[in-house]
């Protein structure tokens, strides 16, 4: 299978609440990227983390990287009912750096 | 950031008849194009790798001869669904990149296109 490991599956919270999406890989990596999907529409970039860093910030999200454990996390902060999407992270591969996208992390954020 | 439109944005086909896909990247050289499927409540799969002017590079388990790739131009690729069939119904999205800056430079997805196979 192409796909990475993500977990959970299936995330549900209040709103306010942080929310924390896991990803694991098996091969090497030019980057690491986290897109947001709502249902049946197309993908929204998130934030793009190359193999040499660590952390990234884009307001309330929260990436990390760990290239010995070849896994990564996305944190939202401070969620919001808008939060409610599926979360996918993909690993850039390869020279013309193709996706490989994890099986995703449902989020339901209630009010 | 930089725009991919997809057309159509949504096919109803009978099955047996072939379907075009077309991906085009407005506002940028789209050296590499990227074609994806979705099923409902599954990720993406990436179908093929597409490179302007050479041959599609599919991945595992794709049929090349069902699913055909043309990348004439560095604004546009298209996906021929070939003799369509129920099992092709799916969610399919295209990516565009300039691949001559790099790896690390962004993917951008077109809105995709849901293909109905009655």
């Amino acid at each position: 299978s192409q796909q990475g490991e993500e977990d959970p599956q299936a995330l549900s919270i209040q709103e306010g609440e942080n929310a924390t999406m896991n990803c694991s890989y098996k091969t090497s990596i030019n980057n690491l990227q986290w897109y947001r999907q709502n249902s049946g529409r197309g993908l929204v970039h998130l934030i793009l983390i190359r193999s040499n860093e660590r952390e990234k910030h884009s307001g309330r999200l929260r990436v990390t990287l760990d290239t010995s454990k070849k896994s990564s996390s996305l944190l939202i902060t401070a969620s919001r009912a808008a939060d409610t999407a599926s979360y996918f992270c993909a690993r850039g591969t390869g020279g013309y750096n193709k996706l490989i996208f994890g099986a995703g992390t449902r989020l339901a954020v209630h009010p | 950031g930089a725009v991919v439109s997809q057309h159509p944005s949504w096919v109803i086909c009978k099955s047996g008849t072939s379907v075009k896909i077309e991906c085009r990247s407005l506002d940028f050289q789209a050296t590499t194009m990227f074609w994806y499927r979705q099923f409902p409540k599954q990720s993406l799969m990436l179908m093929a790798t597409s490179n302007e002017g050479s041959k599609a590079t599919y991945e595992q388990g794709v049929e090349k001869d069902k699913f055909l790739i043309n990348h004439a131009s560095l604004t546009l690729s298209t996906l021929t669904v070939t003799s369509a069939h129920p099992e092709d119904s799916s969610f399919y999205i295209c990516s565009a990149r300039d691949s001559g800056r790099g790896p690390n430079n962004e993917q951008f997805f077109g809105p995709g296109t849901r293909l109905t196979v009655l």
